[in-house]
């Protein structure tokens, strides 16, 4: 596809549960973002990838949160033992670079947490 | 710590007339700067950005103006339409700091009157 992928689209889950949400960036960028919106609040920085540099990990809230990028290209961030302050819109991104790029974003992932 | 802030959390404009969505930012080191615009239900779409090698820089119908002094920048929106109604976001970014992330605003909602 042409643009950047976000799957899946809704996930519900019970407080306790793990989750995986999936990003597959546009061919041939080499940064990968994520970014999260809670209800009525701006895009809340979580990580980004660039390359084979390591992650700038600083926006991760707490040890439950997770990602990993495979092979320079899909990213999967996972929430261990979710709560429900983490209901949000979940947000990734991806640039050619790192550097001076405009970011295409994915349509999110809802997560609620019941 | 919010590095990037949008103080207007909503605007109403009259169809045809000029808006002007505001953001500022309290880090010296930014270097780069974006307007994103984002519907409901859909990951937000870049409009325009400026450099701070620059002062302006024109889009169409979207100029943004960027006082580095005031760490200030302003998008205007000249005639505004209808379908410009949506939530506006700034973001910035630093090429000097060592890392990359960009830091996004808590977002503008716009609504153009007809």
């Amino acid at each position: 596809g042409a643009g950047v992928s976000q799957s899946p689209s809704n996930k519900v889950t019970e407080k306790g549960k793990d989750v995986e949400l999936r990003c597959d960036p546009i061919s041939g960028h080499t940064a990968l973002y994520w970014y999260r919106q809670s209800l009525g609040q701006g895009l809340e920085f979580l990580i980004y990838f660039q390359g084979n540099s390591a992650p700038d990990k600083s926006g991760l809230p707490s040890d439950r949160f997770s990602a990993e990028r495979t092979g320079g290209s899909v990213s999967t961030l996972t929430i261990q033992r979710t709560q429900q302050e983490d209901s949000a819109v979940y947000l990734c991104a991806s640039s050619l670079t790192a550097v001076n790029e405009k970011l295409f974003f994915g349509s999110g992932t809802q997560l609620s947490v019941l | 710590d919010q590095q990037v802030k949008q103080n207007s959390p909503s605007l109403s404009v009259q169809e045809g007339r000029i808006s002007i969505l505001n953001c500022d930012y309290t880090n010296s080191m930014f270097d780069y700067f974006l307007w994103y615009k984002k519907y409901p239900a859909e990951g937000p779409t870049f409009l325009i950005s400026i450099s701070s090698i620059k002062d302006k820089n024109e889009d169409g119908r979207f100029t943004v103006f960027l006082n580095k002094s005031a760490k200030h920048l302003s998008l205007h929106i000249v005639p505004s339409q209808p379908g410009d109604s949506a939530v506006y976001f700034c973001a910035a970014h630093s090429t000097t700091s060592g890392t990359y992330k960009y830091i996004f605003g808590t977002g503008t909602r716009l609504k153009v009157l007809a």
